[in-house]
């Protein structure tokens, strides 16, 4: 079946980089998406890959697709204490017609 | 406003009884979901709709009830409240299926 897997925490430094990584399992996936939630708010996309991609670079944030090893990665570089966050990563399906299936989250915690 | 709302943002209520949560988004997006948020668990799909009048279940959807009588409405229901639902709930809407989600705030449900 899905599954997505995350690990739940994550701390790094001011102005060091956050690699926050994620494992999905149906290699159909059309597109992944990362997801950043805020204390205390909802889920906002931060930004997705398209699978036929192998990197998509956003400002500071840059997203690398292994599809062989079915690994996605989100870097943040110079994390600042406003990253502080919960990340999800999210995948979707071929027929579009299934649900987004979403990790169980990162928690980064950003130490000034 | 546009956007997706919910209501209340915060609840509490007793077992037993009954609790209704809101959710009205304006983009006219076929597609709503409902989403439970737990420590340990991340997020998980409660009921989804494609269209009005059409639901269907996710991963856990037993001791709630879902209608789409409007589009832009989909009111979960908790029919006979359990501890076990003390959790924090977010309605989500997307064009498609596995399309980009948009998140409402979230419901923060205490149930005593």
């Amino acid at each position: 079946g899905e599954d997505v897997e995350q690990s739940l925490f994550l701390s790094v430094r001011e102005g060091d980089s956050s690699v926050i990584n994620c494992t999905y399992t149906d290699s159909s996936s059309t597109y992944l998406y990362w997801y950043k939630q805020e204390p205390g708010a909802g889920l906002q996309l931060l930004t997705y890959i398209f699978s036929n991609m192998d990197m998509k670079q956003d400002q500071r944030l840059t997203v690398l697709l292994n599809k062989k090893d079915k690994h996605l990665s989100l870097r943040i570089a110079d994390t600042q204490t406003g990253d502080s966050a919960i990340y999800f990563c999210a995948e979707t399906f071929q027929s579009g017609n299934t649900p987004l299936v979403f990790g169980k989250g990162t928690r980064l915690s950003v130490i000034a | 406003d546009a956007g997706i709302t919910q209501s209340p943002r915060y609840k509490i209520t007793e077992t037993g009884r009954q609790v209704t949560l809101m959710c009205h988004q304006t983009w006219s997006h076929s597609y709503m979901f409902w989403y439970r948020q737990d420590l340990g668990h991340g997020l998980r799909l409660i009921y989804y709709s494609a269209a009005a009048d059409i639901t269907d279940k996710g991963e856990v959807p037993d001791g709630y009830v879902v209608s789409r009588s409007k589009t832009e409405n989909f009111p979960l229901t908790l029919e006979s409240a359990t501890r076990s639902q003390t959790s924090v709930y977010f309605c989500a809407s997307s064009e498609l299926s596995g399309d980009t989600q948009y998140f409402g705030p979230g419901t923060r449900l205490t149930v005593l």
